[in-house]
């Protein structure tokens, strides 16, 4: 499968503990995004990455959190010292930037994570 | 600043009637305009996307969506629906000038009753 994979897709932890999701882009792809979906919500964006820079940063992304990307390829979300108000579906998506500027994003199909 | 209105958080209709999902939009920009589809527990997939190309876009599983600019909309249709596109739809700007993130709107959950 050549798709974007996201590991793991359940996780579930106790409030205080540390937490790190992975996310593997379709391999051209130079950009790599994550985004948070609650339930009942759209997707909101977190963060994005250029090969291995990481471009922007939402202000929903707290000092809790940290992304990489090295290499450029895979990237990891880190969740430290998790609340209960962090769980729900972290979504990874990829694209190719192209001329026309249309930025079709490709999505993994999540981690769902249950803070405790 | 960019954003996305999905006038509808439900919509339902039954098997062979047509579809309606209603989606506005506010951008300082001329806008690449999507919309995705979620199925219960699967990724989201883009069913379609408009890029200042036809203003009248076909996707896939015979959905399409047409861009009006003078009222600021891009509703998705489908002539007839069918069971399997029970599932929530999302309408999504892109902001090409700010690293190509995405806006999703709340969602639109589509019923389809036989």
């Amino acid at each position: 499968d050549t798709g974007v994979s996201q590991n793991p897709r359940h996780k579930i932890t106790k409030r205080g503990q540390n937490v790190t999701f992975r996310c593997d882009p379709i391999s051209e792809h130079n950009r790599l995004y994550w985004y948070r979906q609650t339930l009942g919500q759209g997707p909101e964006f977190l963060t994005y990455f250029q090969n291995e820079a990481q471009l922007e940063k939402s202000r929903l992304l707290s000092d809790r959190f940290s992304a990489e990307r090295p290499k450029g390829s895979f990237s990891t979300l880190e969740i430290q010292r998790t609340e209960q108000g962090d769980s729900a579906m972290y979504l990874c998506a990829s694209s190719l930037v192209s001329a026309s500027g249309a930025n079709e994003q490709f999505f993994g199909p999540g981690t769902r994570l249950t803070v405790l | 600043a960019q954003s996305v209105t999905q006038l509808d958080s439900h919509v339902s209709v039954s098997e062979g009637t047509p579809v309606l999902l209603r989606c506005n939009y506010s951008s300082s920009y001329s806008p690449s305009l999507f919309w995705y589809v979620q199925h219960p527990n699967k990724g989201l997939q883009l069913l379609l996307k408009y890029t200042s190309a036809a203003t009248l876009v076909k996707g896939i599983n015979g959905f399409e969506a047409e861009f009006k600019k003078s009222e600021t909309s891009f509703h998705l249709t489908k002539p007839s629906a069918h069971m399997s596109d029970a599932a929530e739809y999302f309408c999504v700007v892109s902001l090409y000038n700010q690293g190509g993130k995405l806006i999703f709107g709340q969602g639109t959950e589509l019923s389809v009753k036989p």
